[in-house]
C-alpha cells in the first residue's frame, strides 16, 4: 500500500529558529512530491519536486528531494508566527488523478 | 471571489439523516476532486471528475456516499443515513488537466455528525 508519513507530527519552536520538516514516502511509482500549507482550512501550494538533489526555494522556505532514499525535507529559516500552521506533504502517481498525503506536521511559532 | 467555493461552511447532522455538500470550482477548471480529512490527519482521497464524468472512485467511497457534476461546473456531494465515523472536513479542489501541482483546494464543510 503507497504510503506517506511524516514527521515530526507537531513541532513547537522560537520566532527566529530554523525547521526542518521531514516526509518519507513508500509508493509503487513516483511522479512527484508536493508541499501544502494548510492555515486554517483550505491546503495552499508551497512546491512541486519531481528530480533528486534540486533545491526548490521560495522566500525563507527551501524544499528538496532525494529520491534514492524515498524522502524529502522542507526548510524554514527565520521563522514568523504567521508560519504556524500545518504543512502537508502529497504524492502523486503517473496515471492516477489523486494525490496520497501524509498526516501533516503542526508547526507552531512561538513569539 | 475566483477561488473554489464549498457550501455550507459547517453542518451539524443526526446520526441517520443525508447530508449534502455543493463545491463550484474555478471556471476554467475541468477537473475537480472532493478529499476527506479527519482530526490529525492529511486529506484522504474520495473521487475525481473530469467535466461531468466521474473517472475514479475511492474504496472510502462507500455506497452511502455519492457524487455528482452534472453540468461538469459544480459538483454535489451527497452522504446518505450519516453516521458518526462521517464526522470530518469535506474538501473540494479543482484544476487544470496539466496542472496537477495547481490544485486549488476550498475552504472546506465541516460535518459533525451527533
Amino acid at each position: 500500500e503507497d504510503k506517506v508519513v511524516q514527521s515530526p507530527l507537531s513541532l513547537v519552536v522560537h520566532e527566529g529558529d530554523t525547521v526542518t520538516l521531514n516526509c518519507s514516502y513508500e509508493v509503487t511509482n513516483f511522479r512527484s512530491l508536493l508541499w501544502y500549507k494548510q492555515e486554517k482550512k483550505a491546503p495552499t501550494f508551497l512546491f512541486m519536486l519531481t528530480s533528486s538533489g534540486i533545491e526548490k526555494k521560495s522566500g525563507r522556505l527551501s524544499s528538496i528531494l532525494d529520491k534514492k532514499e524515498l524522502f524529502s525535507i522542507l526548510n524554514i529559516t527565520a521563522t514568523q508566527t504567521g508560519d504556524s500552521a500545518i504543512y502537508l506533504c502529497a504524492v502523486d502517481f503517473p496515471g492516477a488523478q489523486k494525490l496520497v498525503f501524509g498526516q501533516g506536521t503542526r508547526l507552531t511559532i512561538n513569539p | 471571489d475566483t477561488g473554489v467555493s464549498q457550501n455550507p461552511r459547517h453542518k451539524i447532522t443526526k446520526r441517520g439523516q443525508n447530508v449534502t455538500f455543493r463545491c463550484d470550482p474555478i471556471s476554467e477548471h475541468n477537473r475537480l476532486y472532493w478529499y476527506r480529512q479527519t482530526l490529525g490527519q492529511g486529506p484522504e482521497f474520495l473521487t475525481y471528475f473530469q467535466n461531468e464524468a466521474q473517472l475514479e472512485k475511492s474504496r472510502l467511497l462507500s455506497d452511502r456516499f455519492s457524487a455528482e457534476r452534472p453540468k461538469g461546473s459544480f459538483s454535489t456531494l451527497e452522504i446518505q443515513r450519516t453516521e458518526q465515523g462521517d464526522s470530518a472536513m469535506y474538501l473540494c479542489a479543482s484544476s487544470f488537466p496539466s496542472q496537477i501541482y495547481g490544485y486549488t483546494f476550498g475552504s472546506g464543510t465541516r460535518l459533525t455528525v451527533v
